[in-house]
């Protein structure tokens, strides 16, 4: 156990629609990124947020979007959602910015758009 | 773009050690190289890293050549439970937002009973 939570675990929904996946992090950690996983792009960093502030971009469409709260939980929200964001989705932590930490991973929640 | 270059597959009998050999001939001095492995779809699992010494953990161990160009992680009594594909990851050191992790192919390790 990885101590980072995310929710739901499955997410079935139709396209058009928007979904929101919710990560909570490792007790203390104040960096949050979310990660995208499917079968023909394999692993991709989506997006990290450090303390709130959206720290790196990676390759994240326009129709997603995310933020970190003061909690420090976190909320990717996808939209106009399409059958290839069918995907799971990850959510990691760290811990303070130091130079080399590591990211601890939740289980992932996975998204079918039908 | 991955930074790395591993094998697509290994098996190892369990109960051996485990080499897994990884190249990342365009290391630059500041980048560390990380070890992941996710088993089936769950999320990975951080395993090691190191920057030029070699390291060990209760995991693994990792060992670093001198110019920094390969490494092998070695998983030293492998289990079924082991059976994973494992990413080798180059990454910057860095605190001013660049942490992402890029992940490659990996290797597929299969442990044979």
């Amino acid at each position: 156990d990885s101590g980072v939570t995310q929710t739901p675990k499955h997410l079935i929904t139709a396209t058009g629609q928007r979904v929101t996946l919710r990560c909570s992090p490792r007790s203390g950690d104040l960096s949050v990124y979310w990660y995208q996983q499917s079968l023909d792009q394999g692993l991709q960093f989506l997006i990290q947020y450090y303390n709130g502030e959206e720290r790196a971009k990676g390759n994240i469409l326009e129709r997603f979007s995310a933020q970190q709260f003061p909690d420090l939980h976190s909320e990717l929200n996808l939209s106009s959602l399409e059958l290839g964001d069918s995907a799971l989705y990850f959510c990691a932590s760290s811990g303070d910015r130091g130079f080399d930490n590591e990211q601890f991973f939740g289980p992932g929640t996975r998204l079918t758009v039908l | 773009d991955a930074k790395t270059t591993q094998p697509t597959s290994m098996d190892c009998a369990e109960g051996r050690a485990a080499n897994l050999p990884c190249n990342h001939s365009t290391i630059s001095g500041n980048e560390y190289v990380y070890w992941y492995r996710q088993i089936h779809s769950q999320g990975p699992q951080y395993i090691i890293h190191g920057l030029k010494n070699n390291e060990t953990n209760e995991m693994a161990s990792l060992i670093i050549t001198e110019d920094r160009k390969s490494s092998t992680l070695i998983l030293p009594h492998a289990t079924l439970r082991d059976t994973a594909v494992y990413y080798c990851i180059v990454r910057e050191g860095s605190n001013f937002g660049n942490e992402k992790l890029t992940f490659g192919t990996g290797t597929r390790l299969t442990i044979i009973p």
